[in-house]
């Protein structure tokens, strides 16, 4: 069963620091991975998408890596702010075309003033 | 580019009653849609895949009578709560493939 899991559920941070979300998922046969935001009772903001060539993507504070021989993706934030607080949700498509995404729980992040 | 709305973003019904809730692709057009439902402090589920033209398809464990839906044209796909309860009171989510995934705003559904 192709199954995403995130690791923590829950984090909380001060303001500042660096800090690293991690993401793994069984059958390494992926096709992309996607990094997500979610505002507390809002839709979902795609932060990244790492095609299963790709090894990183960068956008601005954010840099995600994947790593299909070990199942695993980490989404690293630096400089952290409190407007960085909340839920990053992880994603993988395991074939082309329109996909159907697989979701991790997600990782409920606080950043602390 | 690539805007997806829905509507309503919140309703609340008596249960028993039937909801619609509207997908739309504002500025590109998408032969595939997709519904999620999240329940509170959970991840998104995968609900079932509409085409446009054709039947959706249902994920297992997913009432097909009870969540109609709906893909009438190329922009618009619609999912039907159909006799809701209050257990039905969720998230939902829809998405629109256009090379990848364009998520809206949501619904949120209670069903008193």
């Amino acid at each position: 069963k192709q199954e995403v899991t995130q690791i923590p559920a829950a984090l909380s941070v001060p303001e500042g620091e660096n800090l690293v979300l991690n993401c793994s998922f069984t059958d390494s046969a992926i096709y992309n991975l996607q990094w997500f935001r979610q505002d507390p009772g809002k839709g979902l903001t795609s932060l990244l998408l790492i095609q299963s060539s790709q090894r990183e993507q960068t956008s601005g504070r954010l840099n995600a890596s994947l790593d299909k021989s070990s199942g695993r993706s980490t989404l690293y934030i630096a400089a952290s702010q409190p407007g960085d607080s909340a839920t990053y949700l992880c994603a993988v498509s395991w074939r082309a075309g329109a996909q159907k995404l697989v979701f991790g729980q997600g990782t409920r992040l606080t950043i602390n003033p | 580019g690539a805007v997806v709305s829905q509507h309503p973003s919140w309703v609340i019904c008596k249960s028993g009653t039937s909801v619609k809730i509207e997908c739309r692709s504002l500025d590109f057009q998408a032969t595939t849609m997709f519904w999620y439902r999240q329940f509170p402090k959970q991840s998104l589920m995968l609900m079932a895949t509409s085409n446009e033209g054709s039947k959706a398809t249902y994920e297992q464990g997913v009432e097909k009578d009870k969540f109609l839906i709906n893909h009438a044209s190329l922009t618009l796909s619609t999912l039907t709560v159909t006799s809701a309860h209050p257990e039905d009171s969720s998230f939902y989510i829809c998405s629109a493939d256009h090379v990848q995934q364009y998520f809206g705003p949501g619904t949120r559904l209670t069903v008193t």
